[in-house]
C-alpha cells in the first residue's frame, strides 16, 4: 500500500525559505490516477490545504499562499516537494503530504504522511 | 472560499452512546464532503468520502449523510477507539477547506 513520509528541517528562521520533501513508497507518483497534495495544521488556522501537483507537472495552489508557494515533483526518486518563501511565525504548523484522489464524481485525501512539525523562529 | 462549520466543537460521550456531528457548508457542495478522524499526534484518517461512502476498513458504526449544504456524521455505539477529533472537508472546489473539528471525549 502507498505510504508517504515528510522530511525537512524542523526549525526555520523568519524571512527564510522552507523546503520539504514527501517521499512516496508502494506506488508511483508518475500516474494520471492521482494528484499529490500538501496540507498543514496549526492551532490558529486548523487544517489548511496548500496545493497539489499532477503527474504532468500541473500545479494548483491555495490563493492565500500562491505568491510564496512552489510545489514540484521528482519522478526519478518518487518524491514531490514544497518550497515556501518569506516565512513568518504564522507558517508554524505540522505539514502533511497526502495522496489526492480525484475521480469524476468526488475527491478526497488518502493516505496522509505522518506529518512534520515546522517551527518558524529566530 | 467555501466555509465549513462544524457543531458542536466538542461533545462528551460514553461507550455505547450514539453521537452525531453536524457540518454545514457556506454554499452548496453537492455530495463533495469527506469526514476524517484524527487521534492525538497522528495524521487525519479518511472515514467517509462523497458524503456517505465508507472508506475500506472503516467500521460500519460510522454513517455519513447529507447533500447540498448540510451533512452529518453519526457514530452508532461509540467504542473506546472512537475518542478523537473529527473533521469535515469539502472537495467541491478549490481551495479545499475543512471544518474546525469536533472533539469526541
Amino acid at each position: 500500500q502507498v505510504q508517504l513520509q515528510e522530511s525537512g528541517p524542523g526549525l526555520v528562521k523568519p524571512s527564510q525559505t522552507l523546503s520539504l520533501i514527501c517521499s512516496v513508497s508502494g506506488g508511483s507518483i508518475n500516474t494520471r490516477d492521482y494528484y499529490w497534495s500538501w496540507l498543514r495544521q496549526s492551532p490558529g488556522k486548523g487544517l489548511e490545504w496548500l496545493g497539489y501537483i499532477y503527474y504532468s507537472g500541473t500545479t494548483h495552489y491555495n490563493p492565500s499562499l500562491e505568491s510564496r508557494l512552489t510545489i514540484s515533483m521528482d519522478t526519478s526518486n518518487n518524491q514531490f516537494s514544497l518550497i515556501l518563501t518569506s516565512v513568518t511565525a504564522a507558517d508554524t504548523a505540522v505539514y502533511y503530504c497526502a495522496r489526492d484522489v480525484s475521480t469524476s464524481w468526488t475527491k478526497w485525501f488518502d493516505p496522509w504522511g505522518q506529518g512534520l512539525l515546522v517551527t518558524v523562529s529566530s | 472560499d467555501i466555509q465549513m462549520t462544524q457543531s458542536p466543537s466538542s461533545l462528551s460521550a460514553s461507550v455505547g452512546d450514539r453521537v452525531t456531528i453536524t457540518c454545514r457548508a457556506s454554499q452548496t457542495i453537492s455530495s463533495y464532503l469527506n469526514w476524517y478522524q484524527q487521534k492525538s499526534g497522528n495524521a487525519p484518517k479518511l472515514l467517509i468520502y462523497a458524503a456517505s461512502k465508507l472508506q475500506s476498513g472503516v467500521p460500519s458504526r460510522f454513517t455519513g449523510r447529507g447533500a447540498g449544504t448540510g451533512f452529518t456524521l453519526t457514530i452508532n455505539s461509540v467504542q473506546p477507539d472512537d475518542f478523537a477529533v473529527y473533521y469535515c472537508q469539502q472537495s467541491y472546489t478549490t481551495p479545499r477547506t475543512f471544518g474546525g473539528g469536533t472533539r469526541v471525549e
